[in-house]
């Protein structure tokens, strides 16, 4: 039952500038969440944020939220090569402990 | 830090063949989940267990069960593996929502890339 979209599927960037990722989703969420994934290992928690958050920071990560539109960004600001990941959105409802996870978006920064 | 450490990182079995994939958190989280990764899939949940003993199904349980005799374990049982379980196997814990500062955050295993032959 897939919820998150990301979009791009893919993305190369130079280091250095920002990369700009984006997630839409269906139904109402308690919260969204960004994980990342470094080639052939487990997922890594990024950023939370609520359903009465719009804008949320940690380091060079920016996340937003829109409700009213169901959508979510992450924005990397000064990218370096250890960004290379996928990177993927996933949404928690109010109803249980499970989140649902996007299909992701490979983030590739090109020296 | 939350570690959840998954038995093997790679695994080779045949067709048929009765397989284990164990998962161990150290944090006393109440949930853990089973996932599975394939290209251009994502991430799709096979079971979850919410406490010790209980079980429920993801979106693609077929062929696989779950044990969790402990909290901090819970199995992955593939009875009789076939081809198209050649995947990789994603291990999660987390804690349940509502309790001290958790929002259900999932922390992952390293993962277990199995393949069948």
């Amino acid at each position: 039952s897939q919820q998150g979209e990301e979009d791009p599927q893919a993305l190369s960037i130079q280091e250095g500038e920002n990369a700009t990722m984006n997630c839409s989703y269906k139904t109402s969420i308690n919260n969204l969440q960004w994980y990342r994934q470094n080639s052939g290992r487990g997922l890594v928690h990024l950023i939370l944020i609520r359903s009465n958050e719009r804008e949320k920071h940690s380091g060079r990560l920016r996340v937003t939220l829109d409700t009213s539109k169901k959508s979510s960004s992450l924005l990397i600001t000064a990218s370096r090569a250890a960004d290379t990941a996928s990177y993927f959105c996933a949404t928690a409802s109010n109803r249980d402990d499970k989140i649902i996870f996007g299909k992701g978006t490979r983030l590739h920064i090109l020296p | 830090d939350v570690k959840v450490t998954q038995s093997s990182r790679y695994l080779v079995k045949r067709t048929g063949e009765k397989v284990f994939l164990e998962c161990v958190q150290d944090m006393d989280h109440e949930n853990m989940f089973w996932y599975r990764q394939d290209p251009g899939l994502g991430l799709r949940l096979i079971y979850f267990s919410y406490d010790v003993k209980m079980k429920e199904k993801g979106d693609i349980p077929e062929g696989y069960s779950v044990s969790r005799e402990k909290k901090e374990r819970f199995s992955l049982i593939l009875e009789s593996a076939s081809t198209n379980q050649t995947s990789m196997y994603l291990c999660a814990s987390s804690l349940t929502p509502g309790l001290a500062f958790s929002y259900n955050e999932q922390f992952f295993g390293p993962g277990t890339r199995l393949t069948v032959l």
